[in-house]
């Protein structure tokens, strides 16, 4: 199971920081995404991280504002989202990769956490 | 960074054969992931590496990829089916997840 927190309503430069908390699969074996789908639209990868944390990825959109961490110890996944803007209102998903490294399919996903970027 | 392309819509009716394309460039070279999503919920993995399914999804659901062009191919097409379909591959070159931009499977 994997369950996003922390979305709500932010003004533009503003920051969040959503967290995905992980259970029933041993967390710390697997990569993990976040990804994203704004209102009516398709869905968007924005980030992901290795197993061990070692490395990580991001869209280009998001490169130099958010930054993907996790915490093995709480099998935690976290998104610190910094300088938001109105075209990041989207709800998050958080999504467990099938494999160790990032780059293959994901089998899990959460039910999402709504950012809402407004003034 | 590379681009997987989807049509908008398919429309199939009960019983028929939908199918779904994603289209790359050498796309079959790469492994292609499927995704179905209901108004409301969470994506849900239908089919991975280009062809495989998971455990609990019908064997209905079936995928191909060769050339320039991945399918999804959904047989005896049920309303139960009606929803969004994503296409979805690993770009290596820029190390990023990359999402074709989605069909709405309509059911007549």
């Amino acid at each position: 199971q994997l369950l996003e927190s922390g979305g709500g309503l932010v003004q533009p430069g503003g920051s969040l920081r959503l967290s995905c908390a992980a259970s029933g699969f041993t967390f710390s074996n697997y990569a993990m995404s976040w990804v994203r789908q704004a209102p009516g639209k398709g869905l968007k990868w924005v980030s992901g991280i290795s197993d061990s944390g070692e490395r990580t990825y991001y869209a280009d959109s998001v490169k130099g504002r958010f930054t993907i961490s996790r915490d093995n110890s709480k099998n935690t996944l976290y998104l610190e989202m910094n300088s938001l803007r109105a075209e990041d209102t989207a709800l998050y998903y958080c999504a467990k990769d099938s494999r160790p490294y990032g780059s293959s399919y994901l089998d899990y996903w959460g039910q999402g956490s709504l950012v809402t970027v407004s003034a | 960074s590379y681009v997987v392309s989807q049509p908008p819509s398919v429309s199939v009716a009960p019983g028929q054969t939908a199918r779904i394309t994603c289209g790359g460039n050498n796309i079959g070279f790469i492994s292609v992931h499927w995704y179905q999503q209901h108004p409301g919920q969470a994506p849900l993995l239908v089919i991975f590496d280009d062809s495989d399914r998971p455990s609990g999804i019908p064997e209905r659901f079936s995928g191909s990829s060769s050339g320039n062009t991945a399918t999804l191919t959904i047989s005896r097409v049920e309303a139960g089916d009606e929803a969004d379909y994503f296409c979805q591959v690993w770009d290596s070159s820029s190390e990023q997840q990359v999402f074709g931009g989605g069909t709405k499977l309509t059911v007549l």
